[in-house]
């Protein structure tokens, strides 16, 4: 089992401010960083896959930079709107290995 | 399909019978994925599929949950004589190939089960 820590558990966000929160992971054979979402009673969609350190992707209002040295992973929303409530999920996978590890989860609710 | 299809939505149940769930994946992804979401916890890896076969099943509880996948598509979760502790929500995710950490996974919307 790998350790995938996500943090802080759970934030409230006021309408239009921005926020992140954070994921991490063992750094030793890294092979990818997932960051899906997951809507209450719908399914987890991904939103970013990254495999290079340094790698930043961007998705609308949400992006995601990766260091996999230190084993961290942030995730930014800019302008948050109440769509963007929701559990962001980050998973974790070794080389060699196609299982995915995942964090608990950072539950973000957005207030209008 | 269009996306994962996973049956029932929901499952309440009595301690001590057996349950089935199914998930229906993307037509023409090949691996197949179970894990699950206990109450506060994070998702739990419980078996893999490519194709037809299992190469890892190092994820199950115990031997009361066994799986299967016919035909390259469709596959079954089975609980037997369940118990509280296998209350959770359990979700079926594909990819179109499973041999690479970085293949991203389309998730059903999950079976939500409560055993009482």
């Amino acid at each position: 089992i790998l350790n995938v820590e996500q943090s802080p558990q759970s934030l409230h966000v006021q309408e239009g401010d921005s926020t992140n929160f954070t994921c991490s992971f063992p750094s030793s054979n890294f092979y990818a960083l997932h960051w899906y979402r997951w809507e209450t009673a719908k399914s987890p969609e991904a939103l970013f896959v990254m495999t290079l350190n340094g790698d930043e992707k961007k998705k609308g209002r949400i992006s995601a930079t990766l260091n996999t040295k230190e084993g961290y992973s942030y995730l930014y929303i800019k302008g948050s709107q109440p769509e963007d409530s929701a559990t962001y999920l980050c998973a974790f996978s070794r080389s060699n290995d196609y299982k995915l590890s995942f964090g608990a989860g950072t539950t973000v609710t957005v207030r209008a | 399909g269009a996306g994962v299809s996973q049956s029932p939505s929901n499952k309440v149940t009595e301690k001590g019978k057996d349950v089935e769930l199914r998930c229906d994946p993307i037509s023409g992804h090949t691996a197949l994925y179970w894990y699950r979401q206990s109450l506060g916890q994070g998702l739990e890896f419980l078996i893999y599929f490519q194709g037809n076969s299992a190469p890892d099943k190092s994820g199950l509880p115990s031997d009361r949950f066994s799986a299967e996948r016919t035909g390259g598509s469709v596959s079954t979760l089975t609980i037997q004589r369940t118990q509280q502790e296998d209350s959770a929500v359990y979700l079926c995710a594909s990819s179109v190939e499973g041999v690479s950490g970085a293949n991203v996974l389309t998730f059903g919307a999950g079976s939500r089960l409560t055993v009482l």
